[in-house]
């Protein structure tokens, strides 16, 4: 069965560069979610969207930003890359009832972003 | 608002005995549960998860969970452990358009 694609696997970035992330969620799912991962750390909530317009914000920084597009596809762009930055970023995709529930939560395998 | 707590850091068991890994959740929604684990370097499997069918929830490897509304909990067990199941265990609650997740329980399989 077809998953949530995260690309790329593995990023090295300098500070002060920026970063796209993409994230291609599983067919006829209409909600992406961003989390961050840091060494050590719980998976934290940076941002969703639903039906291409943002749904809920975490705890993003102002340097990020987050788009869905027409193909539900998700793209998380970082920029002025802090060496804090560096992390596991993971997408999760969903596909939301009308009763607002949430169903087939599935992960990608996440974008490992060092910052040198 | 919802809030998820794994009320072990770490858990230490012998291979071949029980696993119970505790977690106890607050949600104003129905709340949909899941447990994922998280092995080195690795993304987040899911084990199984609970949308307000069966209170009993059976997942992959052995694992299961059982949802308990009067105590809020929702803890995992596996009836035999296996060197293979050493790991980071996550708890997670869903509910209105995001996921929280618990800070995580270390399971260690010692011989």
């Amino acid at each position: 069965a077809a998953g949530v694609i995260q690309s790329p696997r593995h990023l090295i970035k300098e500070k002060r560069e920026t970063a796209t992330l993409k994230c291609y969620p599983i067919p006829r799912h209409d909600t992406v979610y961003w989390y961050q991962q840091g060494p050590g750390q719980d998976p934290q909530f940076l941002i969703s969207f639903y039906e291409k317009m943002q749904s809920d914000k975490g705890s993003i920084p102002d340097r990020f930003s987050a788009q869905q597009f027409s193909d539900y596809h998700s793209e998380l762009n970082m920029s002025s890359l802090e060496l804090g930055d560096s992390a596991l970023y993971f997408c999760a995709s969903s596909l939301t009832s009308p009763g607002q529930s949430h169903y087939g939560y599935t992960f990608g395998s996440g974008t490992r972003l060092t910052v040198v | 608002a919802q809030s998820v707590t794994q009320l072990d850091s770490h858990v230490s068991v012998s291979e071949g005995t029980p696993v119970l890994l505790r977690c106890n959740y607050s949600s104003s929604y129905s709340p949909s549960l899941f447990w994922y684990v998280q092995h080195p370097n690795k993304g987040l499997q899911l084990l199984l998860k609970y949308t307000s069918a069966a209170t009993l929830v059976k997942g992959i490897n052995g694992f299961e969970a059982e949802f308990k509304k009067s105590e809020t909990s929702f803890h995992l067990t596996k009836p035999s452990a296996h060197m293979s199941d050493a790991a980071e265990y996550f708890c997670v609650v869903g509910g209105g358009n995001k996921l929280t997740f618990g800070t995580g329980t270390q399971l260690k399989v010692e011989l």
